[in-house]
Order: structure tokens, then sequence, then C-alpha cells
């Protein structure tokens, strides 16, 4: 079965502090998409990962993609109130249109 | 233009209602997706045409039925639904990855319809 697992499920950090989300894939994709969700609203792209060995970085968000492992990371530097929402990342097989999400991973950042 | 629009952001119906769901993009996406949503829950994929034509059903029941009548638009008629059915339904599009050009896959979705089912 085709499954992407994020962890952890919750996260609840101070401001100021870093922190990494891991998303594991199980497919042979050389491709991983990161996506962000406020509450009540829709997805939000963030990063698109197209080969291994990918770094993406926009303000306090890093991201990166080892597809030997098959794993992505997204790391918080530095966490704002602002960054608390819900991240999903998501697979993808070229050649299918078949996104695979992961469980996503709630973050709360405290003030 | 990098926006999806969907209307209408919220709908309430009764089980014997007929309504329609609407997604628009201008991006020149050949691929269009709708996906369904309950809360603390990840996307769920209902439908993707390609290049107009129905690619993908995941198997949906038929009180949804999917229409692309142009590259740009996507509608989801509904009919007779039940309260479970009750979520966010996302519109989505991408580039396809039988088009010509960089093919990222990146998908763009829309602000979403909240739906309620009486």
């Amino acid at each position: 079965e085709l499954k992407v697992e994020q962890n952890p499920l919750f996260l609840s950090m101070q401001e100021g502090k870093n922190y990494t989300i891991y998303c594991n894939y199980s497919t042979t994709s050389d491709r991983l998409y990161w996506y962000r969700q406020d509450p009540g609203k829709s997805l939000e792209s963030l990063f698109v990962l197209l080969s291994n060995g990918a770094v993406k970085q926009e303000g306090r968000l890093m991201a990166s993609l080892d597809t030997k492992a098959r794993l992505s990371t997204l790391h918080i530097t530095a966490a704002v109130h602002d960054l608390s929402a819900t991240y999903f990342c998501a697979d993808l097989r070229v050649g299918t249109y078949k996104y695979i999400f992961g469980t996503g991973t709630r973050l709360k950042v405290l003030a | 233009d990098t926006e999806v629009t969907q209307t209408p952001k919220h709908l309430v119906m009764g089980m014997t209602n007929k309504k329609s769901l609407k997604c628009e993009q201008h991006m020149g996406h050949r691929a269009m997706y709708w996906y369904k949503q309950k809360a603390k829950k990840p996307p769920e994929l209902m439908f993707v045409y390609s290049y107009e034509k129905l690619s993908i059903n995941e198997s949906v029941p038929s009180r949804f039925s999917p229409e692309c009548p142009n590259s740009s638009l996507l509608n989801l008629h509904l009919h007779a639904l039940q309260p479970e059915d009750s979520a966010l339904y996302l519109c989505a599009s991408s580039q396809d990855w039988l088009q010509q050009g960089s093919y990222t896959g990146e998908l763009f979705f829309g602000e979403g319809s909240r739906l309620t089912v009486l």
C-alpha cells in the first residue's frame, strides 16, 4: 500500500525554537511537495522538491528531499506564532495524478 | 494569474436538493482535480480530469457528478447527498504531465467550498 507518514502528528513549540517535521514515503517517487493549511482554509503550496538532494528555503522554513531514504524534512528555524498551521507533505509518482498526502502535522507555536 | 476560483464558498443543502460547485482557473493547466476534506484529515482525491476527459474516479458515489465543460472550468454536481457528505470540497489544478514544458506537478488549490448537508 502506498502511504506517506508524517511525524510528529502534533507539535507544540515555543517561539524562537527550532524543530523538524519528517515525511517518509513509500513510493519510488522523485518529487515531494509541502503544503500549509490554516484552520478553515485551503491548502497553500510551500515547496516543490523535484530531485534527490533538493533543498528549498523560504523565510523560517527549509525543506529537503532524500530520495534514497524516501525522506523529506521541513525544518523550522526560530518559530513565530504566524507559523501555526497544519503542514502536509505529498508524494507524486510522475505519470499519475494521484498525490499521496501525509496525515498532516498540526503545529502550534506558543508565544 | 495563479488563482483557482471556487464558488460558492459555503453551501447548505437538504438531502433532496440539487446543487453545483464551480471551479475556474486561467493558468493553462490541463489537469483539474476535486478533493474532499474532512476536519483534521488530509484531502482525499475524488476525480481527476486530464485534457477535459475524466481520468480518475476514486469510486465516488454517483450522487457526485463531475463535469469539465472546457479547459478552464470544472463543476461538481451534487444530488441526494447524505449528511456524511458534509465536508470542505477543494478544487485544484496542475500542469498535466502530458503537457510540454517544464513539469513540476505543483497543485494549486482553490479556497474551497464548505458544504453542509442537513
